[in-house]
């Protein structure tokens, strides 16, 4: 079974502060995905990666920047935290022939800005 | 933009059907839908293809007109297993991602 692992389900910031939410997956898939999901919003993309070293921007990329140097990783950055930014957000995979592969989503982040 | 999806959300009772809708306003090459439990990650039902047939899982079936622009979910005989949140994600003709919809919560009552 694919495997996508977030290094946190909750985590506590600060505003102001640099946060960083850290993605793998085992599948060595090489589309990866970072999406916010809010009530009554469904999921938003905010970044997206088709290969190491590369990133598309997604729907909101506002406030948010990514970071893949290895296939298996990828990592969402809040430069300077705000509190919009509270949220839950995804990390999701899937081969590539975006559209005719699923993605597989890891149990999210709960992310609170104080 | 985001597709559109209706109902909003459904209230069930075991063993009724139920269809969930998703309408976008663009030519799509496939659509994607997923099942999100409270508190768990969205997983993967079907993925419809531009061209391609009708695909089910369980009790879950899903039609895809490419000429609307529009899929439906249905879901027959419900279960208590099957509440949840529902998302389409359609891909379109022209875009590299997929754009899920804000999704169609579903209550299953014994």
């Amino acid at each position: 079974d694919v495997k996508v692992t977030q290094s946190s389900r909750y985590l506590v910031k600060r505003t102001g502060e640099k946060v960083f939410l850290e993605c793998v997956q085992d599948m060595d898939h090489e589309n990866m995905f970072w999406y916010r999901q809010d009530p009554g919003l469904g999921l938003r993309l905010i970044y997206f990666s088709y290969d190491v070293k590369m990133k598309e921007k997604g729907d909101i990329p506002e406030g948010y920047s990514v970071s893949r140097e290895k296939k298996e990783r990828f990592s969402l950055i809040l430069e300077s935290a705000s509190t919009n930014q509270t949220s839950m957000y995804l990390c999701a995979s899937s081969s590539p022939l975006t559209g005719r592969q699923p993605q597989h989503f890891g149990d999210g982040t709960r992310l609170s800005i104080l | 933009q985001q597709p559109v999806q209706s109902p909003q959300a459904v209230i069930l009772r075991e063993g009724e059907d139920a269809v969930i809708n998703c309408s976008s306003s663009k030519a799509l090459y496939s659509v994607h839908w997923y099942r999100q439990k409270h508190g768990e990650a969205p997983v993967f039902l079907m993925i419809l293809l531009k061209g391609g047939e009708q695909k089910g899982h369980e009790k879950i079936s899903a039609s895809f007109n490419e000429k609307k622009q529009q899929s439906s979910l249905y879901l027959t005989a419900s279960q208590l297993s099957y509440s949840g949140t529902y998302f389409c994600g359609p891909r379109p003709v022209r875009d590299d991602k997929i754009i899920f919809g804000k999704g169609t919560r579903l209550h299953i009552l014994p």
